[in-house]
């Protein structure tokens, strides 16, 4: 278990629409990262965290934003979803900016129809 | 932008054979992290070098960093079955990048 919790575990919606998905970071870790991996794909780089404050992006669509909270848990909202969308998105933590080692959730598989 | 690039892509071996994944930066790095993705599972982290030149091992696995800290090699020792999955190298520059990858299939 590495910490870092991740809901829902999966979600399945239509072409479209507008989801939320949620990360609470491991105990004690101030970075927050999103990646999105796609079928048999490497991990892409969405945006990163750090302490509340985005600290790097990398090419995440403008469809999609996110936010980290006081609490540090973040958000990670897609809207206006297309098929293409369909992927697992990992959010990871670290204690850190960048050096550090990151901590993967398990991730939350998204499936648009 | 940074390009962080992983060979081979696939390789099978039969258990017992040795394993290398090679990794590749466009741009110098100020460390290099290595993850493992089991099949359906979440990218793990193994280990991290910071030094040029570094090597570290780990029980089978060996990992190198590159004297221009540009590239990294993983080296599994006599595969396993349970060596299976994706191997990512990392590598942080004003964001963490993840190498391509390389799937690693040990035949028993």
């Amino acid at each position: 278990d590495s910490g870092v919790t991740q809901t829902p575990k999966h979600l399945i919606t239509a072409t479209g629409q507008r989801v939320t998905l949620r990360c609470s970071p491991r105990s004690g870790d101030l970075s927050v990262y999103w990646y999105q991996q796609s079928l048999d794909q490497g991990l892409q780089f969405l945006i990163q965290y750090y302490n509340g404050e985005e600290r790097a992006k990398g090419n995440i669509l403008e469809r999609f934003s996110a936010q980290q909270f006081p609490d540090l848990h973040s958000e990670l909202n897609l809207s206006s979803l297309e098929l293409g969308d369909s992927a697992l998105y990992f959010c990871a933590s670290s204690v850190e900016d960048r050096l550090s080692p990151l901590h993967f959730g398990n991730g939350t598989r998204l499936t648009v129809t | 932008g940074q390009q962080v690039m992983q060979i081979p892509q696939y390789q099978h071996v039969q258990e017992g054979e040795d394993f290398t994944t090679y990794c590749n930066s466009s741009t110098t790095l100020s460390n290099i992290q290595w993850y493992k993705q089991r099949p359906g599972g979440h990218p793990v982290f193994l280990i991290q070098l910071v030094k040029s030149g570094e090597v570290k091992k780990q029980k089978r696995l060996t990992f190198q960093f590159g004297e221009a800290k540009k590239n990294s090699s993983l080296h599994i020792t006599a595969t396993q079955t349970t060596d299976v999955g994706t191997y990512f190298c990392a590598g942080p520059q004003d964001k963490l990048i993840f190498g391509t990858g390389t799937r690693l299939q040990v035949f028993p």
